[in-house]
């Protein structure tokens, strides 16, 4: 059975600080991956995705995730992050059946 | 500018009331997923349907819970009795496919439950 982890439940960060989330997953066979990102009281959207190619995937603002195959990791990168980026995290994946598996979230806090 | 629309946006019931929550897909997709969203499990899969039919209720309470496909315009989740453990938003999802360049699952704005 697939399934996804994410360490950090919680991140607390200063306005320009850099970010990495982590995420692993688990599943044998080819997985698609995702991250999703949760504004206060709105529905997830889609930051970034990965199905094959290049590992390193760019988002949308300024966000990017590296895939590790021998890792089963896929961790979400900001250089500096913006009060505006204070949300909730989700990394998830396809796999099996094509279902889609979510972690169970970070939640950042940007310190203005 | 195509999205998923889910009805109710707010529900609240006592405590053995049924509860059925509906969903729009986003036009031509042929992939429905529930989920539900609370702050002690996070985002939890409770079933997810290809083409109107179901793949996987396997996260879903079975006698309480029921999610049906009647038509490719409307999913429904329903909650017969609902408990206040209930509690929680619920999402739908919909997707064209989760692997390959077009892999995405676009999310509705949820359905936030409160059974009292």
């Amino acid at each position: 059975a697939q399934s996804v982890s994410q360490h950090n439940h919680h991140v607390i960060l200063s306005e320009a600080a850099s970010l990495e989330l982590g995420c692993n997953y688990s599943y044998g066979g080819t997985v698609n991956l995702f991250w999703y990102v949760q504004y206060p009281g709105q529905h997830l959207q889609l930051l970034l995705k990965y199905f094959s190619g290049d590992p390193l995937v760019k988002g949308i603002k300024g966000f990017e995730a590296e895939f590790i195959k021998s890792k089963f990791s896929f961790n979400l990168r900001k250089p500096s992050v913006q009060w505006s980026d204070t949300a909730e995290y989700f990394c998830a994946c396809a796999g099996g059946y094509q279902k889609v598996t979510f972690g169970t979230g970070t939640k950042l806090q940007v310190i203005p | 500018d195509a999205r998923v629309t889910q009805t109710p946006r707010h529900k609240v019931t006592e405590m053995g009331q049924e509860v059925t929550m509906r969903c729009q897909p986003i036009l031509g997709h042929n992939t429905v997923f529930w989920y539900r969203q609370t702050m002690m499990q996070g985002l939890e899969l409770l079933a997810y349907f290809r083409n109107r039919a179901p793949l996987d209720d396997s996260g879903m309470p079975k006698d309480r819970f029921s999610a049906e496909m009647p038509d490719a315009t409307l999913a429904t989740l329903k909650i017969q009795p609902s408990e206040p453990r209930d509690s929680a938003v619920y999402f739908c999802a919909s997707g064209l496919a989760f692997t390959g360049p077009n892999t995405e699952a676009f999310f509705g704005q949820g359905t936030r439950l409160t059974v009292v």
